[in-house]
């Protein structure tokens, strides 16, 4: 089947510390991943996304991802959180020939203290 | 360029009343899709559209219809409202490509039925 795990459902932490977002996924073609950004009462801002090529991509707003395959893994990373990161964050995966379809993961909601 | 934009931004119905709502792209997209977004549940694809006067039903798409009369339109339509369909509705437009695929969503309908 296929899906997408975000395990952490909450995570905070203080401004300046560094941040890492897991993603886990079940896809039986070649995936895309994507990670997007949602502000409170916002829509979906796309964060970078992964096709092929350099495992580690760089995306909008100093965020990272790293494409493991062997773990099945698109982690998010930053190096230095600011206030401003505060959202909720949520990995999707899709394919080419799938019609495009995203399958999105249940979301990471992302607070950090001053 | 407006991108992605959804009419209306909020709605009250009453269980059994019907509504339709719109989305709207002006970036000459082929496809569209549209979501709804529940608590802890990430984003749910309902219906999509790979082109003019074409659906395809998604992974939640009991209860709502849809309609692409034109290219630039996608209308998801309640024909019977039910409280389970309170929600957040997001529409979405792709840019399709080999490297460049992207989904660009937009503000979002945050629907209450009573």
């Amino acid at each position: 089947a296929q899906s997408v795990t975000q395990p952490d459902i909450h995570i905070t932490v203080s401004e300046g510390a560094s941040l890492e977002l897991r993603c886990n996924y079940s896809y039986g073609a070649t995936p895309y991943l994507f990670w997007y950004v949602q502000s409170p009462g916002q829509g979906l801002q796309l964060l970078l996304k992964y096709f092929s090529g350099d495992t580690l991509v760089q995306g909008i707003k100093g965020f990272e991802a790293e494409f493991k395959r062997s773990q099945s893994s698109f982690n998010l990373r930053k190096p230095s959180v600011h206030w401003s990161d505060a959202a909720e964050y949520f990995c999707a995966v899709g394919g080419y020939n799938q019609g495009g379809k995203l399958i999105f993961g249940q979301g990471t909601e992302l607070s950090v203290k001053p | 360029n407006a991108g992605v934009t959804q009419t209306p931004k909020f709605r009250v119905l009453k269980t059994g009343q019907s509504m339709t709502l719109l989305c709207a792209q002006d970036m000459n997209h082929e496809y569209m899709y549209w979501y709804r977004q529940d608590p802890g549940m990430g984003l749910r694809l309902i219906h999509y559209s790979v082109g003019e006067g074409t659906t395809a039903k998604g992974e939640v798409p009991d209860g709502y219809n849809v309609s692409r009369l034109k290219k630039q339109n996608f209308l998801l339509g309640l024909e019977s409202a039910a409280p389970s369909q309170t929600s957040v509705y997001f529409c979405a437009s792709r840019a399709e490509g080999r490297r460049t695929d992207t989904q660009y969503f937009g503000p979002g309908t945050r629907l209450t039925v009573l």
